[in-house]
């Protein structure tokens, strides 16, 4: 049973394209995230979403959006595609905050090749 | 600004050669430090969360470790199935708030 997953798995497109990636989680977790991994393979947060309301945004360009149809899923819509955005982007999930720093699970990443 | 920074950046052992890995944290106000493993061509794997100075975890050949400015990882007798990319990560703050990653350490176990 996948517990955090990511479609597509792999994705090029033509820069200037907009494209979208898609992820879903079957933990019950209330919280989600999107990280980016450069070719130097540091990962950075880019969104959370708890209760399908932004809760950071650490400085994303716009052209960047997350869509939240249910809590179970967290969408990334990407506008304009840039050389800079290819990268591996990886979804999280963790169960809602109650005071304590709650584990994060992460899906299998999303390989996005921007030409 | 919160920052991790692992070291070493890269380690090659034998196998049943033991060892720790280093990770640096400069936090305000420390809610959780998270030790992954990522495999090539994967996601991180979780493998421990500490919250407090002092407190240890283990789990078969890792025992992680927390002091109030590093943590260590270390590996008793690795085995080659142990190579992967190790990631320290802290949690700082309040509510859903992401994690700040270090850089990684490369294992690299040879049998």
């Amino acid at each position: 049973d996948t517990a955090v997953s990511q479609t597509p798995k792999y994705l090029v497109t033509q820069m200037g394209n907009d494209k979208s990636i898609k992820c879903e989680q079957n933990l019950g977790h209330d919280t989600m995230y999107w990280y980016k991994q450069d070719s130097k393979k540091f990962l950075k947060i880019m969104f959370s979403y708890n209760n399908k309301e932004l809760i950071i945004n650490e400085t994303v360009p716009n052209r960047f959006s997350p869509k939240s149809p249910d809590k179970a899923h967290l969408n990334l819509h990407i506008n304009s595609l840039e050389l800079g955005d290819s990268a591996v982007y990886f979804c999280a999930s963790s169960q809602d905050w109650t005071g304590y720093s709650e584990t994060q699970y992460f899906g299998p990443g999303t390989r996005l090749l921007v030409l | 600004e919160d920052q991790v920074t692992q070291s070493p950046e890269a380690l090659r052992l034998q196998e049943g050669e033991s060892s720790s890995l280093n990770c640096s944290y400069t936090v305000s106000g420390l809610r959780g430090l998270f030790w992954y493993r990522q495999d090539p061509g994967k996601g991180p794997e979780f493998l421990f969360t500490l919250y407090s100075a002092g407190e240890e975890k283990e789990k078969e050949r890792l025992k992680a470790t927390l002091t109030k400015k590093e943590s260590f990882l270390h590996i008793t007798a690795p085995k080659p199935e142990d190579s992967a990319t190790y990631l320290c990560a802290v949690q700082a703050g309040g509510g859903a708030d992401g994690l700040t990653f270090g850089k990684g350490t490369h294992l690299i176990i040879q049998p």
